[in-house]
């Protein structure tokens, strides 16, 4: 069975600092994963995908990950951090494309 | 750019009763999802569609949910009798053979139980 697991429920940083949202993942085949970004009283946006192609993979609004099969982790980057950047981050992997798995989330607060 | 659009936004209904969700996925789009959140929970799968039967369901998606694509494009979820439980978002998403499995959510539709 395939799992994501989100360490950090909420995590905090200043305006302008480097933003990094932790993903782990368990599949027993090639994952596809996937971060998605969800804004108050909204649905959800797909910020970026990986699905076997380049293992540094560049999303919207500056976000970036990094796919690290050994560590078996697909972690969110951005290098500095935006306001408007504050929502709910979520980490999902899915097996040959088919139902997505997520993970319980992560709030991003951006204080300025 | 194509979206996939969900109605009505927001559901209130009694318990027992029956609701349907409304979903029209992104147009060219063949396989069809729906999610649900309850409130301070993760984002869980609830059943996948495709070629006009269900590819896949999760155990929550008992007997007292259906779905159904009347039309060739509408896709909807319906609960026969609901429970306080079934209090959540529900989105639906669609995707197309040539769009690397990515998935496109709609903007959700709160049902409240009451």
């Amino acid at each position: 069975a395939q799992s994501v697991t989100q360490l950090g429920s909420h995590v905090s940083v200043s305006e302008g600092a480097l933003v990094l949202l932790r993903c782990n993942y368990s599949s027993s085949v090639p994952p596809y994963l996937f971060w998605y970004v969800q804004y108050p009283n909204q649905g959800l946006q797909l910020l970026l995908k990986y699905t076997s192609a380049a293992t540094l993979v560049k999303g919207i609004n500056g976000f970036e990950a990094e796919f690290k099969k050994s560590e078996t982790s697909f972690h969110l980057t951005k290098p500095s951090a935006h306001m408007s950047d504050a929502a709910e981050y979520f980490c999902a992997v899915s097996k040959y494309g088919n139902k997505l798995v997520f993970g319980a989330g992560t709030i991003l607060r951006v204080k300025s | 750019e194509p979206e996939v659009t969900q109605t009505p936004s927001h559901q209130v209904t009694q318990m027992g009763q029956e609701v349907i969700l409304r979903c029209v996925p992104i147009s060219n789009h063949l396989y069809f999802y729906w999610y649900r959140q309850i409130l301070g929970q993760k984002v869980e799968f609830l059943v996948s569609f495709y070629n006009n039967e269900i590819s896949e369901k999760s155990e929550i998606f008992d007997d007292q949910f259906s779905v159904e694509r009347p039309d060739g494009s509408n896709f909807t979820l319906k609960i026969r009798s609901t429970k306080l439980e079934d209090s959540a978002m529900y989105f639906c998403a669609s995707s197309g053979r040539s769009q690397d499995y990515e998935q496109y959510f709609g903007p959700g539709t709160r049902l409240t139980v009451t």
